[in-house]
């Protein structure tokens, strides 16, 4: 079983829909969580951290389920510009500097 | 400002060849690290530098692989006798300090490696 597990996707999504991605993780100790973005054919970019309470951005909210185990993105309003891979990272701090772990990424593709 | 930058961004082995793939940090940054990720999948750690000291290595996948930052800066990660299995994107990634639990890394383009 792989540390962090996310659906692969594609999502297909109109422009304007709402779509959520879910992703679980399995080691306990990890200890901070974040949403990255990949284009294709780039690198992956920084989305947004996730956090106990919550946090939105824009059109994008992030949250974190420490009991489950469980981590999701929301967006809201699709544009096509966020057509894109989104990466579910996890943070093993208990290794004494950032060591990520990454998800295999859930493909979104928005259409007109 | 500049930010991470690679070399070669594409490169074509023949089995059996050496490689090196050198990253460029943001100039400053403490921490840099070494991805690889297969098509279909998320980057995969490979090792880590706090400035030229590699204080974790247990990504590398076998003995062939080899990274060095001997000034604390720029790294370049050597691959030898290649094998087909070792095509991927190796990513560089590089983060202003070393224990901050909320550090953003900042990745490269990363080197497209293709071993026939």
């Amino acid at each position: 079983r792989k540390e962090v597990e996310q659906d692969p996707g594609p999502f297909n999504v109109p422009e304007g829909a709402t779509v959520a991605f879910n992703c679980t993780y399995s080691n306990s100790a990890s200890q901070s969580f974040f949403w990255y973005r990949q284009d294709c054919r780039k690198e992956p970019k920084l989305l947004m951290s996730v956090y106990s309470s919550g946090n939105e951005d824009g059109r994008f909210t992030a949250q974190l389920n420490r009991a489950s185990q469980y981590i999701s993105l929301l967006i809201r309003d699709s544009k096509l510009s966020d057509s894109a891979t989104y990466l579910c990272v996890v943070n093993r701090q208990n290794t004494g500097f950032q060591k990520l772990v990454f998800g295999t990424g859930t493909r979104l593709l928005v259409s007109p | 400002g500049a930010g991470v930058s690679q070399s070669p961004r594409y490169k074509v082995a023949k089995r059996g060849q050496d490689v090196a793939l050198r990253c460029d940090p943001i100039s400053g940054h403490v921490s840099l690290f070494w991805y690889q990720q297969a098509l279909g999948q998320g980057p995969e750690f490979l090792t880590y530098f706090q400035n030229e000291a590699q204080l974790d290595k247990s990504g590398l996948p076998s003995d062939r692989f080899f990274a060095e930052r001997p000034e604390g800066s720029v790294s370049t990660l050597k691959i030898q006798r290649t094998q087909q299995e070792d095509s991927a994107v190796y990513l560089c990634a590089s983060s202003q300090g070393a224990r901050g639990v909320q550090e953003t890394q900042y990745f490269g383009p990363g080197t497209r490696l293709l071993v026939l």
